[in-house]
Formats: structure tokens, sequence, C-alpha cells
């Protein structure tokens, strides 16, 4: 398997503009989650998912911030419009609640910066 | 509610060097415990897990034993390396529902030659 892919893997933007990271999760895998890593405020879990429904969303900062899974092979989350505080590495990971439950597998992680 | 505490970093040692890395947690119920490793410029990556007290998780010769007793779940390793050189995350699982998993804040760890 080609574990969990993201993409872009950097992105640079000017304030205001919209922006969209995407994510494929392993195969097979029934849970996704979306984090945001800073040097300030370390590791935050923004939303995640189980069978593709947002199970919970109370970790997004704001209303800029939206996540979406039409099905289970993707998953975007969408920023807009983007503040130059919104710099950070946002990563994707997923996992099976049943074949090993608590190991998370995370993507490479989207670099974002906006100006 | 469900909280990780991990040492201040970073850690520095030299090549050989015994390693520890002290967590404690606070849960209720059962959780599962883990260590997770972050390389510079990667995801995080499952190293190592302990599903119930008294279990040592053990891979790539660090280890770490579940102890309820003391609510502890730290990270050892005889002798550390360079290429070790890494952000070190505990973490757990809680027993039952979704699969949310508790990261505590990461403690780096620099290994000198």
């Amino acid at each position: 398997d080609a574990g969990v892919i993201q993409s872009p893997r950097h992105e640079v933007t000017e304030m205001g503009q919209e922006v969209t990271l995407r994510c494929k999760p392993i195969s097979g895998h029934d849970y996704l989650f979306w984090y945001r890593q800073t040097m300030m405020r370390g590791l935050e879990l923004l939303i995640y998912f189980n069978n593709n429904v947002p199970i919970d969303d109370s970790g997004m900062p704001e209303d800029r911030f939206s996540a979406k899974m039409p099905n289970a092979s993707f998953s975007t989350l969408k920023i807009q419009p983007s503040e130059p505080r919104d710099s950070a590495v946002y990563f994707c990971a997923s996992s099976s609640g049943g074949l090993l439950p608590g190991a998370q597998y995370f993507g490479p992680g989207t670099r974002l910066l906006v100006l | 509610g469900n909280s990780v505490t991990q040492m201040e970093g970073p850690v520095t040692l030299s090549e050989e060097a015994f390693l520890t890395i002290n967590c404690t947690y606070t849960a209720t119920g059962y959780p599962s415990l883990f260590w997770y490793v972050q390389y510079p410029g990667e995801g995080l990556q499952l190293l190592l897990k302990a599903t119930k007290a008294d279990d040592k998780g053990s891979n790539k010769g660090f280890e770490a034993t579940y102890r309820k007793e003391t609510t502890s779940f730290h990270l050892e390793k005889g002798s550390v390396q360079v290429s070790d050189s890494a952000v070190y995350f505990c973490a757990l699982l809680n027993s039952g529902g979704y699969q949310k998993v508790t990261f505590g804040t990461g403690t780096k760890l620099q290994v000198i030659p």
C-alpha cells in the first residue's frame, strides 16, 4: 500500500485566497483525521470522520475551515479565506478501528504558508 | 477527560547513551498506550504500543511498560544512535467508542556523535 497520500506537499498563497488540501487514506481504513501542527500550538486535532461521517469537528478553529469526505478514498480540508495565522503543517491520518485500534497512519503533510 | 503529560525537551544525549523519556497519563477506564515518533519533515509514525497493564511494547530497540499503578508509560532505549534524533509523542486511546487518540506535546531528542 502507498500509505496516506496528501496533496499538495507545499502550498504558498496570499492572505484571502482559498486553500484546498487533499487526502487519500489507506484503503480499508474507516477513520480519517485532520491535524494541524505548529511550533506554538503543537499538534492539534481539527476534525475526524468515521465511515465518511464527521464525528467531532470541535477542533476546527473557525468557520473559515471546512472539511468533507465524499467517499471512503478522499477527503478535503478547505480554508476560505486564508490568513497568515493559518500557516502550519497539515496532516491527514487514517486508521482501522477493527484491525489495530489507536494505530494512526499519517501522511507526509502539507506545508502551508499564507503571506 | 483524557490527558498525556510528557517531559519537556529537548533532550540531548551522546551516541550510545541510555534514553528515558517520561510519560504519565490521566484517563477513565482502561486505555491503550502508544509511542509515536516524528522524524524531521515527516508525519508521525507508530513506534510501539501496549494495550493493558504490565504489557511491554517494544520496537527498534525502544521499550515502554504500561504501569497502571503509576499511570506511566516511559520510553527507554539502552543505546541511542544519531538516527534516533526525532520528536517522540506519547499517546492514549481510551477503551470503547471512537478512535480518537490523545497525544502528548512531544519530546524532542537530539543525539550527538
